[in-house]
């Protein structure tokens, strides 16, 4: 098993410019999430899904969609980047609770 | 939503030396709780996790916590370091909820570990 892959794993864009975020998973699990990593403020959470077809607001989740259209598949998007987005992202899975959730390797993006 | 502190951003420790590093919640209510650990430019892998059961949970790399329900802590410690030990530590903590909010981590602001030769 691959485990929770994400594509791309370095990005820079530009202010204003849109990309999307992808993460697949291959262990069948109903949850996934995404989250972005800053210095000294661990892990905050953007969006997340319970199951496909849904999603559900994070933490922080301005400036940032999402699809769930594929179980195996959560989409992160940015329509119009801003300097404030650059930051790690990481997706992460679960199959249920308890259990724990499983991330993937992290995107670095830069906005300029 | 749950609160987690982790008392100190940078811990340092010689090897060989006892690790311990500190992570409090805010629930009432105990939560699930996990240790993370993250190596430079990696993801996060789990260490341990408390659910239910015993208090003193084992896990990977010779590291355990003990919830203590009383002090709403989950501290992590390690015998002895060692240099592979060297990376960032974070404590997180999950609801007993149900439905959408079921399974969200709460994540304290990570422990950065330096192990000294």
């Amino acid at each position: 098993n691959a485990g929770v892959t994400q594509t791309p794993k370095f990005r820079v864009l530009k202010t204003g410019q849109s990309m999307t975020l992808l993460c697949a998973q291959d262990m069948n699990h109903e949850y996934m999430y995404w989250y972005r990593q800053d210095p000294g403020m661990g892990l905050r959470l953007i969006h997340y899904s319970v199951g496909e077809g849904t999603t559900a607001k994070g933490e922080v989740p301005d400036g940032y969609n999402v699809s769930r259209l594929k179980k195996q598949n959560f989409l992160l998007g940015l329509e119009s980047a801003a300097p404030s987005q650059t930051s790690v992202y990481f997706c992460a899975s679960m199959p249920g609770s308890p259990y724990e959730q499983y991330f993937g390797p992290g995107t670095r993006l830069t906005v300029t | 939503a749950q609160s987690v502190t982790q008392l100190g951003s940078h811990v340092s420790v010689s090897e060989g030396a006892l690790v311990l590093l500190r992570c409090n919640y805010s629930s009432s209510v105990p939560p699930y709780l996990f240790w993370y650990v993250q190596y430079p430019n990696q993801g996060l892998q789990l260490l341990l996790k408390y659910t239910t059961g015993a208090t003193l949970v084992k896990g990977i790399n010779g590291f355990e916590a003990e919830f203590k329900k009383s002090e709403t802590s989950f501290h992590l410690t390690k015998p002895s370091a060692h240099m592979s030990d060297a990376a960032e530590y974070f404590c997180a903590v999950s609801d007993r909820g149900r439905g959408s909010t079921l399974g969200r981590l709460y994540f304290g602001r990570g422990t950065q570990l330096t192990v000294w030769p």
